[in-house]
């Protein structure tokens, strides 16, 4: 089993759909976790932690099953400029977070 | 504040040469970690360093793979002999402290030929 497992995508929706990534991971010990974004040919930035109780910001809303070791991400009302990959991420086990594992990433297209 | 620079952005070696990617963090960013990406993969932890200091080097491949962060001036990354599947996107990231949220660079893309 892969450590980080993602949708492989792509996804190609319409302005205003609601789109749903899922994300499985192997590491049991995993403390953190992460929704990243990368544009194509760029970094990967910061979207949101995931949080047990899960947690919103605006259009995102994020969960995390630690029993069935999931995590989600969901954006409504999605926008042209949501179209990115978004990539789920991990810790590595333990308190600090600089050892993070990230999936292969999610394409979405959000189209006109 | 500037943030995570990394140089050069494209870099093309014949195999066998050496190539160094340099990374200067964050100003008050004294934690440094380097992630490779290969083509069609996720991204992959190589190695935390802090000032002169290698913290965490169980992602670097065992030989020709080299990083430094000296006292002054950015943290180097450095391959020697390339091969072409050393290929890839590598990216710096620097964070302030080892838990805190970790910035990345814009990457530097090494092609070998």
């Amino acid at each position: 089993r892969k450590e980080v497992e993602q949708d492989p995508g792509p996804f190609n929706v319409p302005e205003g759909a609601t789109v749903a990534f899922n994300c499985t991971y192997s590491n049991s010990a995993s403390q953190s976790f992460f929704w990243y974004r990368q544009d194509c040919r760029k970094e990967p930035k910061l979207l949101m932690s995931v949080y047990s109780s899960g947690n919103e910001d605006g259009r995102f809303t994020a969960q995390l099953n630690r029993a069935s070791q999931y995590i989600s991400l969901l954006i409504r009302d999605s926008k042209l400029s949501d179209s990115a990959t978004y990539l789920c991420v991990v810790n590595s086990g333990g308190g600090s977070n600089y050892k993070l594992t990230f999936g292969k990433g999610t394409l979405l297209t959000v189209n006109p | 504040n500037a943030g995570v620079m990394q140089n050069p952005r494209h870099l093309v070696r014949r195999r066998g040469q050496e190539a160094r990617l340099r990374c200067s963090p964050m100003k008050g960013h004294s934690h440094v970690y380097w992630y490779r990406q290969l083509p069609e993969e996720g991204l992959k932890f190589m190695v935390y360093l802090q000032k002169e200091n290698i913290i965490d080097e169980s992602g670097m491949p065992k030989e020709r793979f080299s990083a430094e962060f000296p006292k002054e001036g950015p943290s180097i990354l450095r391959i020697q002999q390339v091969v072409r599947g050393d290929s890839a996107a590598y990216f710096c990231a620097s964070s302030i402290q080892d838990d805190t949220e970790a910035f990345f660079g814009q990457g530097t893309r090494l092609t070998v030929v």
